[in-house]
């Protein structure tokens, strides 16, 4: 069974670019979470989206959004990117239900410059 | 809010010698408790996880974790440590009910294997 899968690994952006990365979850998975990693802040969560909806969101502006697919692809999306932006964003799929755990991609490591 | 808190940043421990990293809650209720662990550029590999079945949980490679509600702990543990163990390990913590799937991280502990 194929993990969860991100693209790209990594990326440099200049400062005021946007940036959109790409998450695909385990087959069978409706679940899929984002979140931004960081030697500062450490693990902060991003946001959640089910079924093409965004269940839930993180402290981030709203430069920072995302979206999910009928296929429960997800992608996000940040605009006017900012130095402090630089991180590993990592994607996590889920099976929606009880205790499961959530497993993650290998995520994608943005540089702005 | 949930949180977990994880003691020592980092941790160095002889090959061969106890792991032991520890974490601990912060939640009305227990949550569902989870250790993961991180390789150097590599996404978070879950090690094992808590769901209120048993106090004491067996993972991967040879790590378990213990629940102890009195002390709102979830410390993980292996008994010998393999030069291979060396890696930044996190416990997180996610709500057992309601909509808020999301898990909260601690600030991770960075293991040092030394041989």
């Amino acid at each position: 069974k194929a993990g969860v899968t991100q693209t790209p690994r990594y990326l440099i952006k200049t400062r005021g670019q946007q940036v959109t990365l790409s998450c695909s979850p385990i087959s069978g998975h409706r679940s899929v979470s984002w979140y931004q990693q960081t030697p500062g802040q450490g693990l902060q969560f991003l946001f959640e989206y089910f079924s093409e909806t965004q269940r839930n969101k993180g402290n981030f502006p709203g430069r920072f959004s995302g979206r999910q697919f009928s296929n429960s692809r997800s992608e996000m999306n940040v605009s006017t990117l900012e130095l402090g932006d630089s991180a590993l964003y990592l994607c996590a799929s889920s099976i929606p239900a009880g205790n499961t755990e959530a497993f993650f991609g290998q995520g994608t490591r943005l540089t702005v410059v | 809010a949930q949180s977990v808190t994880q003691l020592g940043s980092h941790v160095s421990v002889s090959e061969g010698a106890l792991v032991l990293l520890r974490c601990n809650y912060s939640s009305s209720v227990p949550p569902y408790l989870f250790w993961y662990v991180q390789y150097p550029n590599q996404g978070l590999q879950l090690l094992l996880k808590y769901t209120s079945a048993a106090t004491l949980v067996k993972g991967i490679n040879g790590f378990e974790a213990e629940f102890k509600k009195s002390e709102t702990s979830f410390h993980l543990t292996k008994p010998s440590a393999h030069m291979s163990d060396a890696a930044e390990y996190f416990c997180a913590v996610r709500a057992t009910s309601g909509s808020a799937r999301q898990l909260t991280f601690g600030s991770g502990t960075q293991l040092t294997v030394l041989p």
